[in-house]
């Protein structure tokens, strides 16, 4: 069945440094979903990805999808303390279901 | 107004015991889902219903039972709880692939 494999499980950064996650799919994906969930609160939508190749920003986040439509990427320039929480990545197969990645957990040290 | 929401926010039982987790959206989406996410933070999906129609039902055990009166809603019984059933237990709909809307989760904890 269809994997999303997401890391790093963890990241701890200074405030101010960049981080990134990255996600990878068995299969190719018709689209990509990415989510934020804060400590003790609900994963929240951030941002789907549908073309191959396709790059979207909001603010200091980046996202991309890669041109298989397999991989997809988060970064965030700059982190500051609101950043922290688990972001996850969901892959969404042809006609078949989401399947979320394991989420990478990030704490920002200020 | 509440778009996804789940009640009870917080459950604590025994062991054994039987309890329900009910969920109303109000979004007009047609398909609605069930997710346990462990304390590692994974998010595994239980069940999906797309306009009360069962499609997905994952590798649970048969305690757990979803239940669709209208595609407003999807509630979840579980019978017989154990110590492995601790978790939290989001509800979320979308149409479709779009992007899914949580509610805010259920915490349960069994003693």
């Amino acid at each position: 069945g269809q994997q999303v494999m997401q890391i790093p499980q963890y990241q701890h950064v200074q405030e101010g440094e960049d981080f990134t996650t990255y996600c990878n799919s068995s299969t190719t994906l018709s689209n990509i979903q990415w989510y934020k969930q804060r400590p003790g609160g609900h994963p929240v939508f951030l941002i789907q990805l549908v073309k191959s190749g396709e790059v979207k920003k909001q603010k200091r986040l980046t996202f991309q999808f890669g041109e298989a439509k397999k991989n997809s990427s988060l970064h965030i320039t700059a982190t500051q303390t609101t950043d922290v929480g688990t972001y996850f990545c969901a892959g969404f197969e042809y006609g078949n279901k989401l399947v979320f990645g394991a989420g990478t957990i990030l704490r920002v040290k200020s | 107004d509440t778009a996804v929401s789940q009640t009870p926010k917080y459950l604590v039982t025994q062991m054994g015991n039987d309890k329900s987790i009910k969920c109303e959206q109000n979004l007009g989406h047609d398909t609605m889902y069930w997710y346990k996410q462990d304390s590692k933070k994974f998010l595994k999906i239980m069940f999906s219903y797309n306009n009360k129609e069962l499609i997905i039902n994952e590798t649970v055990p048969n305690r757990f039972s979803p239940k669709s009166p209208d595609k407003a809603h999807l509630n979840l019984h579980i019978n017989s709880l154990e110590l492995g059933d601790s978790a939290v237990y989001f509800c979320a709909s979308s149409n479709s692939n779009q992007p899914q809307h949580f509610g805010d989760g259920t915490r349960l904890s069994i003693l």
